[in-house]
């Protein structure tokens, strides 16, 4: 079946520091692969999203790669912020007939000045 | 600004008494889910509409019921809460082409907390 993993968090960093959110998964298909971010009470945005392999996904910043030989879609960002602390999920969609997202378990950012 | 809404985002109910849980969204899009998320926890899918066509996943327990009286709305009932039961309720929505590359949009969720 479909799965993903990411790093274990939580991860601490200082601003402007150099951000990198592994993230590697197994598919029955060939999924596509977001990510999405939740900040503290509330719920998930969109992020950045790949439908295909090589594709770069960016937003506000972050940046992923779809990197099919390496069955990994890894979150960068260049220079963190305060308020990019939040939990960021991986997930993954193999399509099919089926509309199910597969996340994986989230890592804390906490970014202090 | 084109939305899903979710009503309240706060519900506290009693043990054993049933809630209902309110989604709409100003997207037009046809497929609508219900997410459970805990504590530290991935969400995870406990059904969806795509228009009228409700899909239960295999482990939704019985005591989640949903309904989708017409495309902008979409209802999450708990019939008898437990404890295990409070958590966040994440409803989502897509447009509903390609499933591969459909991409799911998620209101504020609405945090259950049961006595």
């Amino acid at each position: 079946g479909d799965s993903v993993t990411q790093m274990e968090g939580p991860v601490t960093l200082s601003e402007e520091a150099f951000l990198t959110i592994n993230c590697t998964y197994t598919a029955t298909g060939y999924p596509s692969l977001f990510w999405y971010v939740q900040y503290p009470g509330e719920g998930l945005q969109l992020l950045l999203k790949a439908t295909k392999a090589d594709d770069k996904g960016s937003n506000k910043g972050f940046e992923a790669t779809y990197r099919k030989e390496t069955t990994s879609f890894h979150l960068e960002k260049g220079s963190v912020q305060v308020s990019d602390s939040a939990v960021y999920f991986c997930a993954l969609n193999s399509g099919g007939s089926n509309y199910k997202l597969t996340f994986g378990k989230g890592t804390l950012l906490t970014v202090n000045p | 600004d084109a939305m899903v809404i979710q009503n309240p985002r706060y519900q506290v109910t009693q043990f054993g008494k049933p809630v209902t849980l309110s989604c709409s969204q100003t997207l037009n899009h046809n497929v609508m889910y219900w997410y459970q998320q805990k504590s530290s926890q991935a969400p995870k899918l406990l059904f969806h509409y795509y228009d009228k066509d409700f899909n239960n996943e295999a482990d939704t327990p019985d005591n989640f019921q949903s309904r989708r009286p017409n495309t902008s709305f979409c209802f999450l009932d708990i019939r008898s809460p437990g404890l295990g039961d409070a958590a966040m309720y994440l409803c989502a929505t897509s447009r509903g082409g390609e499933p591969r590359t459909d991409t799911q949009y998620f209101g504020p969720g609405t945090r259950l907390t049961v006595l």
